[in-house]
């Protein structure tokens, strides 16, 4: 089944640790994203990426890092510089950049400190 | 700044009627428009997109646009225990972001 897989489900960082958020897609999607949602809060965009190997900041993005070196691939590093990151965690994707393609969720990581 | 509002609610109907969810927007360029059901402790699923103003119906559910006035809605017909969850409305610009409203989380009583 073609789908978004974000791992871990659950995620524990310790005081100044980076740690790194997987997410993979097989739905030959151009663009993928980054979200964080707190407990009774809408979804805030970290970073977003169109094309391999380009990405852009989103409303959030301090304190965090991403790469995307494969058109599947797009992780998302928490570093020690985000000083809140308990937070659950989203991907998504959407097909290309047509304005009529909604975006398509992962199941989500949910990040706790230690 | 691009704004998308929601009431947050709670909420709540009794279970075969009609709950009502809205939803405005700051930036008349908008171009496309998406309601989302997240379950809580779960990720987000679509239920509906629209990009016309006017009606659009899929089962119970009926997405409403009106663009001059800056406003979606999200009507949802013979309300079921199972549609008790929070209802996310969400806009697109220009094919590159989405926006979020902060939800309305709805309950439908038995």
């Amino acid at each position: 089944d073609g789908g978004i897989t974000q791992s871990p489900k659950y995620l524990f960082r310790k005081e100044g640790q980076n740690v790194t958020l997987s997410c993979e897609q097989n739905l030959n999607h151009d663009a993928m994203y980054w979200y964080r949602q707190d407990p009774g809060q809408g979804l805030r965009l970290i970073y977003y990426s169109q094309i391999v190997n380009d990405f852009q900041k989103g409303d959030i993005a301090e304190g965090y890092s991403v790469s995307r070196e494969k058109k599947e691939s797009f992780p998302l590093t928490v570093t020690s510089a985000q000083k809140n990151p308990t937070a659950f965690y989203l991907c998504a994707s959407t097909p290309w950049r047509g304005r009529e393609q909604p975006q398509h969720f992962g199941d989500g990581t949910r990040l706790s400190i230690l | 700044q691009k704004e998308v509002e929601q009431n947050s609610g709670p909420l709540s109907v009794p279970e075969g009627a009609i709950a009502s969810l809205n939803c405005t927007y700051s930036d008349r360029v908008s171009q496309s428009f998406f309601w989302y059901r997240q379950y809580s402790g779960k990720s987000p699923e679509l239920i509906m997109s629209i990009y016309s103003n006017g009606d659009k119906e899929d089962g119970r559910f009926t997405a409403q646009l009106n663009k001059a006035s800056q406003y979606v809605s999200l009507l949802i017909r013979d309300s079921q225990p199972s549609d008790s969850a929070t209802y996310l409305c969400a806009v697109n610009w220009n094919g590159n972001q989405f926006y979020f409203g902060t939800g309305t989380s709805l309950t439908v009583i038995p």
